[in-house]
């Protein structure tokens, strides 16, 4: 089944700077990939996704980028802002089922004013 | 907006107890989801179904059992909760493969 990896899991960034969260996955059949961010005490939820026949996609502060070739997708947030802290999750799904997302496990984002 | 229910914030069942953890979503949306959560380990499936009726494992489905008589609810069935199965339970609905989920507020789950 899909694995995906995720890292780091901490990431500490003082206000304006930007922060980068990397995944791999494993399953060259994954064609889709979600990103969730998860406020404390909060349900996750679905910031920004990219399809497999897109490199980059942008949401204004908010930017994913997937190479297919080496299986790996990234989210990058500029200009952070203390709302910005959360914990921010991964997702591929599996090519063998297009309809369950694996996970990673997690970063916890920490935005310091 | 879509609302996914989940129907208890938290729950703290005893060793044994069979216990039901309802779902509900209003939006005719066709998959639904368990995942549970726990720290370091991120969200793992347990089961998810894509019709009524239907069904499939996740990847930690040992120990749990889902039922889906109704598009909109979907219900996660602890047979014999174990402290082990203590947890942040999360459902899930999409509208159709490969679409993003919307999560529920989710059931922290206790067993003593």
């Amino acid at each position: 089944g899909e694995n995906v990896e995720q890292h780091p899991s901490t990431l500490s960034v003082q206000e304006g700077d930007s922060a980068v969260i990397k995944c791999t996955y494993s399953d060259s059949a994954s064609n889709y990939f979600p990103w969730y961010k998860q406020e404390l005490g909060k349900r996750p939820q679905l910031i920004i996704d990219i399809r497999s026949n897109v490199g980059e996609k942008k949401d204004q502060r908010i930017a994913v980028t997937l190479n297919k070739t080496a299986k790996h997708f990234s989210l990058h947030i500029t200009e952070t802002q203390p709302e910005d802290s959360a914990v921010y999750f991964c997702a591929a799904n599996s090519g063998g089922s297009n309809y369950k997302l694996t996970f990673g496990k997690g970063t916890l984002l920490t935005v310091n004013p | 907006d879509v609302k996914v229910t989940q129907s208890s914030r938290y729950l703290v069942k005893r060793t044994g107890e069979k216990v039901f953890l309802e779902c509900v979503q209003d939006m005719d949306h066709e998959n639904m989801f368990w995942y549970r959560q726990d720290p370091g380990l991120g969200l793992r499936l347990i089961y998810f179904s894509y019709d009524v009726k239907m069904k499939e494992k996740g990847d930690i489905p040992e120990g749990y059992s889902v039922s889906r008589e109704k598009k909109e609810r979907f219900s996660l069935i602890l047979e014999s909760a174990s402290t082990n199965q203590t947890s942040m339970y999360l459902c899930a609905s999409s509208l159709i493969a490969n679409y993003g989920y919307t999560f529920g507020s989710g059931t922290r789950l206790t067993v003593v």
